[in-house]
């Protein structure tokens, strides 16, 4: 089956500095991926939409200049977390959607600790 | 708006049990609705799927009904193995196929013993 990866899996960034999550679609290309927020004990929530060569599309709530999204190519978009702060600690999880049958392919997630 | 609600876990069964996984939904027009598992340290994994009232997804003994009637996709599996110990997400698009925004479940976590 098609096959997408997150790095890194875990990272700890101090408080004020940014880090970057890459999600990968290792033998298809995708058009687009998505990103979401895991919580704890909580459902997964859909942060935003990344389309291939265009500006991603961001759900309510979402400050999209603190997460940034770059989908720069068919197999690769980037998360960053801005300044970061210990409020955005947190199960970052991405998916890709497949040419046909149209199904998201999901990441093994990237744990975000920020101290 | 959409929304599922599926029952909170953890569930635990000893091996060859019968498992239910309650999962409710509130949508709009005629949404899809899905089953993923996550195993521990993995992605999320498309487990079935049904697109229209009445249809019933299954895979790997797993099985699910789209009831309209009473808005439910209730996970069930006749025999359990420890293999099946895993997170399972209900989740619902608007879509026939699951391009558009998935809305997921809290997740159960379902813990099988031997």
């Amino acid at each position: 089956g098609a096959v997408v990866s997150q790095h890194p899996s875990r990272v700890i960034c101090k408080s004020g500095t940014s880090v970057k999550i890459e999600c990968r679609s290792l033998d298809f290309q995708a058009t687009t991926m998505f990103w979401y927020r895991q919580f704890p004990k909580q459902s997964l929530m859909l942060m935003a939409t990344s389309n291939e060569g265009s500006k991603a599309t961001y759900e309510q709530g979402v400050e999209k200049d603190k997460f940034l999204i770059n989908h720069a190519s068919l197999t690769l978009s980037t998360l960053t977390v801005t300044s970061a702060h210990p409020e955005d600690s947190s199960f970052y999880i991405c998916s890709a959607l497949a040419g046909g049958p149209y199904e998201q392919y999901f990441g093994p997630g990237t744990r975000l600790t920020v101290t | 708006g959409n929304s599922v609600t599926q029952m909170e876990g953890p569930v635990t069964l000893s091996e060859e049990a019968f498992l239910t996984i309650n999962c409710t939904y509130t949508a709009t027009g005629y949404p899809s609705l899905f089953w993923y598992v996550q195993y521990p340290g993995e992605g999320l994994q498309l487990l079935l799927k049904a697109t229209k009232a009445d249809d019933k997804g299954s895979n790997k003994g797993f099985e699910a009904t789209y009831r309209k009637e009473t808005t439910s996709f209730h996970l069930e599996k006749g025999s359990v193995q420890v293999s099946d110990s895993a997170v399972y997400f209900c989740a619902l698009s608007n879509e026939t196929y699951n391009t558009d925004k998935l809305i997921f479940g809290t997740g159960t976590r379902l813990q099988v013993f031997p």
